[in-house]
């Protein structure tokens, strides 16, 4: 069955220095990725949605400048906090859906947890 | 390889009548399952969850079973409402991970039929 990788699995970092953050579908090629955030009662919050070789679309209040997401193959998304504080701290979860299928079939990552000194 | 499987891509069901989603497990380390509702262009939201130390929970007219000896876990919706056509997903987490990885499972399309 098709797969999704994040990596790193868990990163801590200081305040103030950038992140990256990548997911890989391992045995599918992806034409859309999507990036989450979890929030308290395991709520997911759709921060962006990345085609690959086009910019991504982000969701209104999602700082472009801040998340900066690159889909530059059709098997890896990165998404990299800059300049990350202690209020970025958060479980950040990846899905994908399968290139040239219609459908609602999404395959989601088993998510990066950062925490901000 | 998929640790948690909705196999019904789809399902369409009449207004007023049961709808029931499927979800199976592979992992024996699951021990807390969740399912969420996403609308297009939305993030999948929180519906109900149950613990593996109980075999069902009802929340008005949202109801998990879970059978722990097959590895399976079901939502019935009832009465279904127009407002429920969504893509649900099932998620199972472990407490050997706190309780806060998730493995979701590809999920199912939902369409209430007036």
């Amino acid at each position: 069955g098709a797969v999704v990788s994040q990596h790193p699995s868990r990163v801590i970092c200081k305040s103030g220095t950038s992140v990256k953050i990548e997911c890989r579908s391992l045995d599918f090629q992806a034409t859309t990725m999507f990036w989450y955030r979890q929030f308290p009662k395991k709520s997911l919050m759709l921060m962006a949605t990345s085609n690959e070789g086009s910019k991504a679309t982000y969701e209104q209040g999602v700082e472009k400048d801040k998340f900066l997401i690159n889909h530059a193959s059709l098997t890896l998304s990165t998404l990299t906090v800059t300049s990350a504080h202690p209020e970025d701290s958060s479980f950040y979860i990846c899905s994908a859906t399968l290139a040239g299928v219609v459908g609602d079939t999404q395959y989601f990552g088993p998510g990066t947890r950062l925490t901000v000194l | 390889d998929q640790q948690v499987k909705q196999n019904s891509p789809s399902l369409s069901v009449q207004e007023g009548r049961i709808s029931i989603l499927n979800c199976d497990y592979t992992n024996s380390m699951f021990d807390y399952f969740l399912w969420y509702k996403k609308y297009p262009a939305e993030g999948p939201t929180f519906l109900i969850s149950i613990s593996s130390i109980k075999d069902k929970n009802e929340d008005g007219r949202f109801t998990v079973f879970l059978n722990k000896s097959a590895k399976h876990l079901s939502l019935h919706i009832v009465p279904s409402q127009p407002g429920d056509s969504a893509v649900y997903f099932c998620a199972a987490s472990a407490l050997d991970f706190g309780n806060e990885k998730l493995t979701f499972g590809t999920g199912t399309r939902l369409t209430i039929i007036p």
